[in-house]
């Protein structure tokens, strides 16, 4: 029934350690995002997919990368995590790009940065 | 740039009364806007999503009203339930594929 699938939902890393964090999908949409979300802050988008195309915003840190291998698959990677990494990180789909979409959300995955 | 606020950050009510959630956003130029809910360490459930030719979109207690031409969609929640307590955010879509969000209102419902 779960149609955004995060993997771990929990996630500890130390201070300079990549980490990888999984997103899949049941919806075969084409979009795929990655939002970090900070504490009582409103989400903000990294990058997305349009099916293999990368599309990076032009405020995300280079210390964050992303691959999607296949339609169902995304991950985020983040190279040397600091302190201020440490927040939510939201996996979004969408069938489209166009503006009446609709985004899913998944449940999530909390990362600490010790 | 589009902003979109969302004011209060929090709100407390007792059990049964109706909750009313404002969202403003700076542009007009929107195509939809969307209401989700969070609760506290998970991630977002689309509740209503509302295009920018509808006025108001209805899901059992919830009503979603949207008046682009002053930047305002209100989200009504009636009767409400303890179940409701969570973080409210509206996002609006300006014409690309981005969302634009709100921070978040963080409803209480006492018993």
């Amino acid at each position: 029934d779960a149609m955004v699938i995060q993997n771990p939902r929990y996630q500890v890393t130390q201070f300079g350690k990549p980490v990888t964090l999984s997103c899949s999908q049941t919806l075969n949409h084409n979009v795929m995002y990655w939002y970090q979300q900070k504490s009582s802050q409103a989400p903000k988008l990294l990058f997305h997919y349009y099916d293999k195309d990368f599309n990076n915003e032009a405020d995300t840190p280079d210390n964050f990368q992303s691959r999607r291998p296949n339609t169902s698959f995304c991950f985020l990677d983040i190279r040397s995590p600091g302190l201020g990494d440490a927040a939510m990180y939201l996996c979004a789909t969408s069938r489209d790009r166009l503006a009446g979409g609709e985004q899913y959300f998944g449940p999530g995955t909390r990362l600490t940065v010790t | 740039k589009q902003e979109v606020t969302q004011i209060p950050a929090a709100l407390s009510v007792p059990e049964g009364e109706n909750l009313v959630l404002n969202c403003s956003f700076t542009d007009s130029a929107i195509y939809n806007l969307q209401w989700f809910r969070q609760d506290p360490g998970k991630g977002l459930t689309s509740l209503l999503l509302i295009q920018s030719s509808q006025r108001e979109q209805t899901s059992g207690r919830l009503n979603a009203s949207l008046d682009k031409s002053s930047g305002r969609s209100t989200l009504y929640i009636a009767a409400s339930q303890p179940g409701d307590s969570a973080t409210y955010l509206c996002a609006v879509r300006p014409g690309d594929y981005k969302l634009s969000f709100g921070a978040g209102t963080t409803v209480t419902v006492r018993a």
